[in-house]
């Protein structure tokens, strides 16, 4: 089983929806969290870094963790055709010298 | 925010050839950078973590002769994929941490590699 599981998708909504990508995780040492957007061919952009458990808002983004469900979240209010991308998932624990253990990506499609 | 730098974006060679990747961080000093591997529709794979001033260290089943990491400065990392061959080809990522270990990795827009 992997540390990290995250639902490929792909996913497709209608614009202006919300949309909402989970993570699971089995390892209770992750402590940081934190969620990428990748287009094609490009690099992984950081969207939301939270650590420990609550919610983080940064304008259209909400990241939620829960660490007693060992379970994080990224909501993303009325998306735009802009953010379909692959959404990587990504926590790492405070030693471990400083890697990161990544989901598989989850790909949505936002439809106008 | 963050910004980390890689060259070249995109790279065709003959096989055989030795291909040098740079990954520098722009506004920030990078005491670990992290080189990855990506195949179309995977996700990220881990090939080693660089960090400044030591040997990196690689993880299993990638080939430390093949491929050659250099972390000569806090804001400069090299792979050089030595004697490429098509099997190589592929989509070639970096990353770094600032020196707070807490802090996330900022990635690099990727050097695609094609090895004819």
């Amino acid at each position: 089983q992997k540390e990290v599981e995250q639902d490929p998708g792909p996913l497709s909504v209608p614009e202006g929806a919300i949309v909402s990508l989970n993570c699971t995780y089995s390892n209770s040492a992750f402590q940081y969290f934190m969620w990428y957007r990748q287009y094609s061919r490009k690099g992984p952009e950081l969207l939301m870094y939270t650590y420990s458990s609550g919610n983080k808002e940064d304008g259209r983004f909400t990241a939620q963790v829960d660490k007693s469900s060992k379970y994080i979240s990224l909501f993303i209010r009325d998306s735009q055709p802009s953010d379909s991308a692959t959404y990587l998932c990504a926590m790492s624990a405070r030693t471990n010298a400083g890697k990161s253990t990544f989901g598989d990506g989850t790909t949505l499609t936002v439809k106008p | 925010g963050a910004v980390v730098s890689q060259h070249p974006s995109w790279v065709i060679c003959k096989s055989g050839t030795s291909v040098k990747i740079e990954c520098r961080s722009l506004d920030f000093q990078a005491t670990t950078m992290f080189w990855y591997r990506q195949f179309p529709k995977q996700s990220l794979m881990l090939m080693a973590t660089s960090n400044e001033g030591s040997k990196a260290t690689y993880e299993q089943g990638v080939e430390k002769d093949k491929f050659l990491i250099n972390h000569a400065s806090l804001t400069l990392s090299t792979l050089t994929v030595t004697s490429a061959h098509p099997e190589d080809s592929s989509f070639y990522i970096c990353s770094a941490k600032d020196l707070t270990a807490t802090q996330p990795q900022h990635f690099g827009d990727g050097t695609r590699l094609s090895i004819l």
